[in-house]
């Protein structure tokens, strides 16, 4: 089916080790994003890409890097994680035709 | 820049009786707005948008939202609720139809039997 895909779905990382989140569409979309969501807070943008070999930095990148290599991944990278990166972290998709996808999200807890 | 306020966090309400979720935007540029609807352990689904056109827009499952600019609101309503409809709802505004999305901080509406 065609959508976001995001792998892992879960993961639990010590504090300071490092981790890469994946996320992949197949919609040929243009533009992708990193949403993290916390209790209370709604959904808040990371980093977002326009199209390949681009990122931007959203409202609350730190502590986090990206990467579109390719137009159907976007990639992101924790280098040291902290507690306080502990949150669910969603991708979306999204072309001026179709509008948003997002993706199922990954659980992230960090100890 | 934009932002957008949920004025309540938490809404409870018995089965068959409406409902109105509030939402407030702010923005210096013309804004498209969105409502999305998370079920627990879920991923978000769009449950409607306004782009232009009407300004009363409704989804399949019987909410409707109003585009109010001069009160920059964009109110969710259902005259009748169902158990199902328990879940998280976010309202989101862009400055386009496709790109960047700012969330309210979400309301979690709570349908009693």
């Amino acid at each position: 089916n065609a959508g976001v895909t995001q792998t892992p779905k879960f993961r639990v990382l010590k504090t300071g080790q490092s981790m890469t989140l994946l996320c992949a569409q197949d919609m040929n979309h243009e533009y992708m994003y990193w949403y993290r969501q916390d209790p209370g807070m709604g959904l808040r943008l990371i980093h977002y890409s326009v199209g390949e070999g681009t990122t931007a930095k959203g409202e609350v990148p730190d502590g986090y890097n990206v990467s579109r290599l390719k137009k159907q991944n976007f990639l992101l990278g924790l280098e040291s994680a902290a507690p306080s990166q502990t949150s669910v972290y969603f991708c979306a998709s999204s072309s001026s035709v179709l509008g948003y996808t997002f993706g199922s999200g990954t659980r992230l807890t960090v100890v | 820049a934009q932002s957008v306020t949920q004025l309540d966090s938490q809404v409870p309400v018995f089965e068959e009786a409406p409902v109105e979720l509030r939402c407030n935007y702010s923005s210096s540029v013309s804004v498209y707005l969105f409502w999305y609807v998370q079920y627990p352990n879920q991923g978000l689904q769009l449950l409607l948008k306004y782009l232009s056109g009407s300004t009363l827009v409704e989804s399949i499952n019987g909410f409707e939202a109003e585009f109010n600019k001069s009160q920059t609101s964009f109110h969710l309503r259902k005259p009748s609720v169902h158990i199902s409809d328990t879940a998280e709802y976010f309202c989101a505004v862009s400055s386009t139809s496709y790109g960047k999305l700012t969330f309210g901080q979400g309301t979690i509406l709570t349908v009693h039997p």
